[in-house]
């Protein structure tokens, strides 16, 4: 069974850009939640989507934006990036998102010049 | 989610048993404890879970103590790819939908 597939693993932008990226779920699962990691503020809740829609979002500024289709693979936009943006990316699947064990990707690690 | 507490950093011998402590004092009836570990440029990996009862599983084996207000991850057999941080988490389960609260962890070095 293939794990959480992240896109692309490695992404550099610069400033003012926006940015897509792309999770795969566990084939099943239909809950997916996204994390931010900086090495100041550690691994941040920033939304979770269940059938198309989110059911729960973490404290981050409009600037970021998620979506989920209907085969629940997911997106996560970011517009008019800040140097601040900079960090590893990840996503997590789960069957429901109550409170069973999160499967993440490896993530995408996104660098803004 | 409770709050919960864990030493910064600790190390482990190869081959010995490793302890992990954590403490979740503030932990309510229905929260469960979650341990994860992430190591190094990894997404967190799942290790073990439990509400009140000791829990086993092929990874690790988890204490909770009996009034609930703390817990030890212990992994029986350390070898060097345990090195990790390892994250204790406490999350009432139904309504997270999707959400962990993380903290700081315990950064595990096992050394030979």
């Amino acid at each position: 069974k293939a794990g959480v597939t992240q896109t692309p693993r490695y992404l550099i932008k610069t400033r003012g850009q926006q940015v897509t990226l792309s999770c795969s779920p566990i084939s099943g699962h239909r809950s997916v939640s996204w994390y931010q990691q900086t090495p100041g503020q550690g691994l941040q809740f920033l939304f979770e989507y269940f059938s198309e829609t989110q059911r729960n979002k973490g404290n981050f500024p409009g600037r970021f934006s998620g979506r989920q289709f209907s085969n629940s693979r997911s997106e996560m936009n970011v517009s008019t990036l800040e140097l601040g943006d900079s960090a590893l990316y990840l996503c997590a699947s789960s069957f429901q998102g109550r409170g069973e064990k999160l499967f993440f990707g490896s993530g995408t690690q996104l660098s803004v010049l | 989610d409770a709050k919960t507490t864990q030493p910064p950093s600790m190390d482990c011998a190869e081959g010995r048993a490793a302890n992990l402590p954590c403490n979740h004092s503030t932990i309510s009836g229905n929260e469960y404890v979650y341990w994860y570990r992430q190591i190094h440029s990894q997404g967190p990996q799942y290790i073990i879970h439990g509400l009140k009862n000791n829990e086993t599983n092929e990874m690790a084996s988890l204490i909770i103590t009996e009034d609930r207000k703390s817990s030890t991850l212990i992994l029986p057999h350390a070898t060097l790819r345990d090195t990790a941080v390892y994250y204790c988490i406490g999350t009432a389960g139904g309504t997270s939908y999707g959400k962990l609260t993380f903290g700081q962890g315990t950064i595990l070095t096992v050394h030979p």
